[in-house]
C-alpha cells in the first residue's frame, strides 16, 4: 500500500512561534486531507488540498503531487493549536484514506 | 453545517459480547467508512462503502466485523464476539463522490 511519512514527529513549540510540518508520500494521489486531532480525539478536517495552496485564518498547506509532498504550516501559533496533526492520502481507485503516523504539537505559554 | 454524528460515544463491554457502532453519515454522501485508531497509534482503515456493498476493506476486517445501512440514513459496524485488542476509537466518515472524507466525533469502544 502507499506509505504516508509525517515529520517531525514531534514538535514544542512557545506560544507564537511558526512551523511547518511535512508529509512524504510514496505515490500518485488523487485526495490529501490534513487533520487535527484534538484532545477529545476528535479529528477535524483542516484542508483538502490534492493539489496547490490553500490558508485558513493562521493555518496554511502547500501539496506538490508531482514531488509526492505537503506542508502544513502554523503561524503564530495558539496553545490550542496543541494536539495531533495528521496527513491521509487516498490514490486514484482507492475507496480509503491512508494514514500517517502524525505530528504532536506541544505549544507552550 | 452538516455533519457526521455517531452514537454511543463510549461503550464498555465484556470479552466475547457483540457490539454496534452507529453512524449517520451526511445526507447526500454516497460513500462511507470506518476507521479504527487504537490508543496512541494511527488511524486506521476498515471498511468502505457504496451502493449498498462494499467497496474496500482492510485485512483488519475479518469475518468478525460487519457493515450495514439498516435504512436510509444509519450506518452500522458489528463486532462479533469482542476481544481485547479490538479496545479503540472507531471513526465513521462520509464523502460525495471522489471528495474530501468528513468524520464524526468517534466511538470509543472498551472490551473488559
Amino acid at each position: 500500500g502507499i506509505q504516508v511519512e509525517q515529520s517531525p514527529p514531534d514538535l514544542i513549540l512557545q506560544e507564537g512561534a511558526n512551523s511547518t510540518l511535512r508529509c512524504n508520500f510514496s505515490d500518485s494521489v488523487n485526495n490529501l486531507q490534513w487533520f487535527h486531532q484534538n484532545p477529545w480525539g476528535q479529528l477535524i478536517n483542516l484542508f483538502y488540498i490534492p493539489s496547490g495552496t490553500k490558508q485558513n485564518g493562521r493555518l496554511s498547506a502547500t501539496t506538490v503531487a508531482t514531488e509526492r509532498y505537503s506542508l502544513l504550516y502554523i503561524s503564530s501559533s495558539q496553545t490550542t493549536d496543541s494536539g495531533v496533526y495528521f496527513c491521509a492520502v487516498e490514490r486514484l481507485d482507492d475507496y480509503k484514506l491512508s494514514f500517517g503516523a502524525g505530528t504532536t504539537v506541544t505549544v507552550r505559554a | 453545517e452538516p455533519e457526521v454524528t455517531q452514537t454511543p460515544s463510549h461503550q464498555v463491554t465484556q470479552m466475547g459480547q457483540e457490539v454496534i457502532l452507529r453512524c449517520v453519515p451526511i445526507s447526500n454522501h454516497l460513500y462511507f467508512y470506518w476507521y479504527r485508531q487504537i490508543l496512541g497509534q494511527k488511524v486506521e482503515f476498515l471498511v468502505s462503502f457504496y451502493n449498498n456493498e462494499i467497496s474496500e476493506k482492510s485485512e483488519i476486517f475479518d469475518d468478525q466485523f460487519s457493515v450495514e445501512r439498516p435504512d436510509g440514513s444509519n450506518f452500522t459496524l458489528k463486532i462479533r464476539s469482542t476481544k481485547l485488542e479490538d479496545s479503540a476509537m472507531y471513526f465513521c466518515a462520509s464523502s460525495d463522490v471522489g471528495n474530501e472524507q468528513f468524520f464524526g466525533p468517534g466511538t470509543r469502544l472498551t472490551v473488559l
